[in-house]
């Protein structure tokens, strides 16, 4: 099974931060990674798809990038909204994956 | 509007089975295969095996081989998971989501059901 790292595994920020989370895979993705965030109770939501094209709806500030083993999701303005857990998933191989998420709150 | 309907909670003795459904609505379901992905308190997400909407096709991840069974039914546009010989390392919210084949992410989820195995 290909094997999904995050770092860091939480992070405080301010609002108006600029923030970077980053997504490790254990093998080349090719751009098959995905992007969710979940607030507490609350089922999972997609914000970016294929390493960077942004899910209908999902605010411009939200940006992916990477290929091949490394990506990135970066908030360009964090917002009060969006201090929440942010999940990798890689959908490369029919035996997806997910990261061990990053939390991001407030400092 | 694209809908996913999962039942409600369930509270199970160790070495009993659940049965989960996930009803679908607002497209066409055998256009769509539905993933199950489940969440300990406190923990991530792991994924556990998805269906075909269009054939039936399953794939389950390795942990849960031989002992989860994913099936739908095209009729109603419900989707089922049974787990069997629960744990209580089972207990966790179980949610569905949809997606639209190989290599795509998932785009709609169920709102998740919580499972709780005790004694």
């Amino acid at each position: 099974d290909i094997q999904m790292t995050q770092s860091p595994s939480s992070l405080s920020a301010s609002v108006g931060d600029r923030v970077t989370i980053t997504c490790r895979a254990s093998q080349s993705i090719r751009f098959y990674l995905n992007w969710y965030q979940q607030n507490p109770g609350k089922a999972p939501k997609l914000l970016i798809y294929a390493a960077s094209s942004l899910q209908s709806g999902v605010p411009s500030r939200f940006s992916g990038s990477g290929s091949g083993t490394d990506f990135t999701l970066t908030i360009s303005s964090l917002q009060p909204e969006d201090f929440s857990t942010y999940y990798c998933q890689q959908s490369y191989s029919t035996l997806f994956t997910f990261g061990p998420g990053t939390k991001v709150d407030i400092k | 509007q694209v809908q996913l309907v999962q039942s409600g909670a369930e509270v199970k003795k160790p070495g009993a089975s659940v049965k989960v459904s996930c009803k679908a609505s607002g497209y066409t379901v055998t256009n769509y295969g539905i993933s199950w992905v489940r969440q300990a308190p406190g923990q991530g997400l792991e994924w556990m095996g998805w269906i075909s909407g269009y054939n039936g096709d399953t794939n389950y991840a390795q942990k849960f081989q031989g002992r989860v069974t994913l099936t739908t039914d095209t009729s109603t546009s419900t989707a089922y998971m049974e787990l069997r010989s629960l744990r209580s390392d089972d207990t966790a919210v179980y949610y569905c989501a949809r997606f639209s084949g190989r290599l795509q992410p998932f785009d709609y989820w169920g709102q998740g059901t919580l499972v709780t195995v005790s004694s």
